[in-house]
C-alpha cells in the first residue's frame, strides 16, 4: 500500500515562527502535493513538486514556501506564521500516470497547525 | 482555473435509503473525476474515479455519473449504512495540468440508524 507519512499531526506554534511541516511518501512517486483543508473551502493546493528540486505554485501559494531535495519527501514551510494560517494541511502524492492511466493521488492523515 | 462547485454540504439520510451527492466543473478540458472520503482525522480516501470517456461507472454500492455536456457529475451511493457516514469530495483534473486535483467544498453525510 502507498503510504504518505506526515510527521506532525499537532502542532502550536507562536506567531512569527518558522514552522516546516515534513512529508515522506515510500513509492518512489513524482508528484507531491500540500494542500489546505478549511470548513466550507473543501482542499486548497498550496504547492505542488513534480520533481526532485522543482516546484510550482498552486492556488494559494502566499505564506508559504516548500523544498524537494529528495524525491520522496516535500516540506512545507511557514516563514513566519500567522493566526490566519491555523489549519489542517494535507500532503499527498502521486505518479506521474496511474497504472490506468488516472491521476490518483494519495493523501496523508493530515497536520492540524494552531497559531497563537 | 477550474472552478468546482458540490452541493449539498451537507446530508442525512436513514439507513438504507440512497444518497446523492453532485459536482459541477467549468473547464471543458478536465477529463479525471475522482471522488474522495474523509473519516474523521483521517486524510482522504480515493473510492471512485471516472473519465471523460466513459458515461457511469459503478463498484458495490457506488457508482458515479459524468455528463461531459452539462459538465456534470455525482456521486450515489445505495443501501447506505453507518459506515458511510463521512465527508465527501469530488474533484476535477485534465491531461497535462501536473496531476493537479481542483477540489469541491465537501458534502458531510450522514447516515442514521
Amino acid at each position: 500500500d502507498v503510504k504518505v507519512t506526515q510527521s506532525s499531526r499537532y502542532l502550536v506554534k507562536r506567531t512569527g515562527e518558522k514552522v516546516f511541516l515534513e512529508c515522506v511518501q515510500d513509492m518512489d512517486h513524482e508528484n507531491m502535493f500540500w494542500y489546505r483543508q478549511d470548513p466550507g473551502l473543501g482542499l486548497r493546493l498550496i504547492y505542488f513538486s513534480y520533481d526532485v528540486k522543482m516546484k510550482e505554485k498552486g492556488d494559494i501559494p502566499e505564506g508559504y514556501s516548500v523544498s524537494r531535495e529528495k524525491k520522496e519527501r516535500f516540506s512545507l514551510i511557514l516563514e513566519s506564521a500567522s493566526t490566519n494560517q491555523t489549519s489542517m494541511y494535507l500532503c499527498a502524492s502521486s505518479p506521474v500516470k496511474g497504472a490506468d492511466g488516472g491521476n490518483t493521488i494519495y493523501f496523508g492523515e493530515g497536520s492540524w497547525l494552531t497559531v497563537v | 482555473g477550474e472552478n468546482v462547485e458540490q452541493h449539498p454540504s451537507t446530508l442525512s439520510v436513514q439507513e438504507g435509503d440512497s444518497a446523492v451527492i453532485k459536482c459541477t466543473y467549468s473547464d471543458s478540458a478536465s477529463n479525471y473525476f475522482p471522488w474522495y472520503k474523509q473519516e474523521l482525522g483521517k486524510g482522504p480516501q480515493l473510492i471512485i474515479d471516472i473519465r471523460s470517456n466513459v458515461g457511469e461507472k459503478k463498484d458495490q454500492r457506488i457508482a458515479v455519473t459524468l455528463n461531459k455536456t452539462a459538465k456534470h457529475f455525482s456521486l450515489h451511493i445505495t443501501e447506505t449504512q453507518p459506515e458511510d457516514s463521512a465527508v465527501y469530495f469530488c474533484a476535477a483534473s485534465k491531461t497535462g495540468g501536473g496531476n493537479k486535483l481542483t477540489f469541491g467544498t465537501g458534502t458531510q453525510l450522514k447516515v442514521e440508524l
